[in-house]
């Protein structure tokens, strides 16, 4: 079974900086999709980003981009000139490509925490 | 918001009692989720579906049982509630957008079982 790790339960970053969040995977399959998920105090979840493993380009949306490290088994996502309404639980996410059911594991969350 | 609605959004109940969560959705989606939200866990995969009778267990499936007899609604039950369910609760379905499948949650259903 995959498994994934998030070993930052929380990171603070001043508005206007850059902070990154850290995740790592456990698989021994060489095609699947990672994912990182917002969840705001609002509770709702909300997809960020998503990256396939065959792809060796880094996704980006705006603000939000990966570091994947397909070798190193690493997901991180940075993000840049942070804002007040980035303050949320950030989950990691694994979705096995042979998986027809479409699956998610998750991580266990990181809370980011933005300062003025 | 992929049309996805959970109801209760908020129940407190006493242990050794039923609950039942449901989940609508109205996009004729075929796959739906329930997932538990526990801190330190992140979201567990309790039950999942394909479209109506046809259901497995995920990780957490223990206490849980499950029901789709329309492809709308995805019923989660806890037959006797323990202290342990106490949790969020996300429904969650797949839906291919530019053919790749990506899930997509309902607000949340917070239970305490007191």
């Amino acid at each position: 079974a995959q498994t994934v790790t998030q070993s930052q339960p929380e990171m603070s970053v001043q508005e206007a900086e850059t902070v990154t969040l850290s995740c790592t995977y456990d698989t021994s399959e060489s095609d699947y999709y990672l994912f990182w998920y917002k969840q705001p105090p609002s509770r709702q979840m909300i997809l960020v980003i998503r990256q396939e493993a065959y792809k060796q380009q880094n996704a980006t949306e705006n603000r939000f981009s990966v570091n994947f490290q397909k070798a190193a088994k690493s997901f991180s996502l940075k993000i840049s000139d942070s804002q007040l309404g980035d303050a949320a639980m950030y989950f990691c996410a694994y979705r096995s490509a042979t998986d027809s059911w479409g699956k998610l594991q998750f991580g266990a969350g990181t809370q980011v925490v933005v300062t003025p | 918001d992929a049309g996805i609605t959970q109801s209760p959004r908020h129940k407190v109940t006493e242990t050794g009692t039923p609950v039942t969560l449901r989940c609508h959705q109205t996009e004729n989606h075929r796959y739906m989720y329930w997932y538990r939200q526990d801190p330190g866990h992140g979201l567990r995969l309790i039950h999942y579906s394909y479209g109506v009778k046809d259901t497995d267990k995920g990780e957490v499936s223990d206490g849980y049982s499950v029901s789709r007899s329309k492809t709308e609604d995805f019923l989660l039950t806890l037959e006797s509630a323990t202290s342990s369910q106490t949790s969020v609760y996300f429904c969650a379905i797949s839906e291919s957008i530019a053919g790749r499948n990506e899930q997509f949650f309902g607000p949340g259903t917070r239970l305490t079982v007191l």
